[in-house]
């Protein structure tokens, strides 16, 4: 699987946008761009993933460039509730179960 | 209510016993994965199930053992052969999508301490 390298932290203001950049400049045709995050002593939750297009849903939007080498997650409007550890994937998806190999991720604070 | 249940929350135990985590599902997912975190890293993969009565090794196995007699249920035994495994530990469980991307999904995890 690719290698992925994120922001070790950034800050956003509650109610505005945060962007999450990930660079993926390895990333191979068939391999997806997937989103988890981890808030302290949870399990991860998903996000949000895309191959080639964007992706947008209830949480979040997600925007690939067109070379695929970087991509950004975009949580529109940030809650004291988004702060967490975000991690970007890149992966094949194969038939017999794959692992998720989990970087350091961007520790997001979200501030009143 | 649908989800993916890990039971406890916290366990203790004494160094040199077995212990079994629960992990549940009601999802209908097919595969099912048990991966380990310390502090400060990431998830790495102890084991994983496509199906029923069938498993393989992760990238750390050793010390530990799974069962899958079960789709909705793959437990994880630590055992006293673990060297170091005070940990938190993550099931997950994926079905797959029309285009071939499965998705995994995370229990709450159980925080294992081995005094």
């Amino acid at each position: 699987d690719a290698k992925t390298t994120q922001p070790t932290s950034m800050d956003c203001a509650e109610g505005r946008a945060a962007n999450l950049p990930c660079n993926h400049s390895t990333i191979s045709g068939n391999e997806y761009v997937y989103w988890y995050r981890q808030i302290h002593s949870q399990g991860p939750q998903y996000i949000i993933h895309g191959l080639k297009n964007n992706e947008t849903n209830e949480m979040a939007s997600l925007i690939i460039t067109e070379d695929r080498k970087s991509s950004t997650l975009i949580l529109p409007h940030a809650t004291l509730r988004d702060t967490a550890v975000y991690y970007c994937i890149v992966r094949v998806a194969e038939t017999s179960g794959s692992r998720l190999t989990f970087g350091e991720g961007t520790q997001l604070t979200v501030n009143p | 209510d649908g989800g993916i249940t890990q039971s406890p929350k916290y366990l203790f135990r004494k160094e040199g016993q077995n212990v079994t985590l629960s992990c549940e599902q009601n999802l209908n997912h097919d595969a099912m994965y048990w991966y380990r975190q310390d502090p400060g890293q990431g998830l790495r993969l102890i084991y994983y199930s496509q199906i029923v009565n069938d498993f393989q090794k992760g990238d750390i196995a050793e010390g530990y053992s799974v069962s899958r007699e079960k789709k909705e249920s793959f437990p994880l035994t630590v055992t006293s052969a673990q060297k170091n495994p005070t940990a938190f530990y993550l099931c997950a469980s994926s079905p797959r999508d029309s285009q071939g991307a499965d998705t995994q999904y995370f229990g709450p995890g159980t925080r294992l301490t081995v005094l």
